[in-house]
């Protein structure tokens, strides 16, 4: 079966600061993966997405980036970190052509500050 | 540009109520629609709407597709308290982009 994961769970970082956060997938090859962004109470906003290794869309011009270095490894990073970067990060593996359903990681808390 | 709309933002109804949720879009090449449940964490899935005009129906939940006024709705009938939550409407394209709205949240009293 498939599985994905997100780290870290929470993660406090001052405002400035470089970040990274990762999410790997296993059980599957070659899937579609999603970086979003949630603020409190409200939808998800796409940040990010990967059909491919190496192949990012980036869907909000800001101060964050994602990489992919591996089939099943998707990375979201800035280098200085703003207080509007705070939130909910969710990364989502889906099957591509078509998407049926995307499955969401555990999601990481950020609060820069 | 891509974009999904959800109303109402917020909602609270009685235990028993029915609400209907309401979601319309517009992307280009739009491939299916996605309805999610969020409670605390991460969203899970409700139903895939590829076809105007068939329900999907699962339990006291069912949606419907219409694909010429781009839109879908969900439906909740007898609401409990475990529905309350945010419910997120989400479009796919034909080149694998999901867009997300805004979400409705339902809060349901006894």
């Amino acid at each position: 079966s498939q599985t994905i994961h997100q780290w870290p769970a929470t993660l406090v970082q001052p405002v400035g600061s470089p970040l990274s956060l990762e999410c790997t997938v296993e059980g599957t090859s070659n899937p579609n993966l999603y970086w979003y962004r949630q603020a409190a109470g409200r939808g998800l906003q796409l940040l990010f997405y990967s059909v491919g290794i190496g192949q990012i869309s980036s869907e909000v011009p800001q101060n964050l980036s994602a990489s992919r270095p591996q089939d099943r490894q998707f990375i979201l990073s800035s280098k200085k970190l703003l207080l509007s970067d705070s939130g909910f990060y969710l990364c989502a593996w889906a099957r591509g052509a078509p998407i049926n359903e995307q499955f969401f990681g555990p999601g990481t808390r950020l609060t820069v500050l | 540009e891509d974009k999904v709309v959800q109303s109402p933002l917020s909602l609270v109804v009685h235990e028993g109520d029915t609400v209907t949720l309401n979601c319309s879009y517009e992307v280009t090449n739009f491939r299916s629609l996605l309805w999610y449940k969020q409670e605390k964490k991460a969203p899970t899935f409700l139903f895939m709407l590829t076809s105007s005009g068939i329900e999907k129906k699962s339990g006291r939940l069912s949606s419907i597709l219409d694909k010429k006024e781009l839109f879908s709705i969900l439906n909740i009938t007898a609401t409990q308290t475990g529905d309350s939550a945010i419910y997120l409407c989400a479009v796919t394209t034909s080149y694998d982009k999901v867009i997300f709205g805004p979400g409705t949240s339902l809060s349901v009293i006894p």
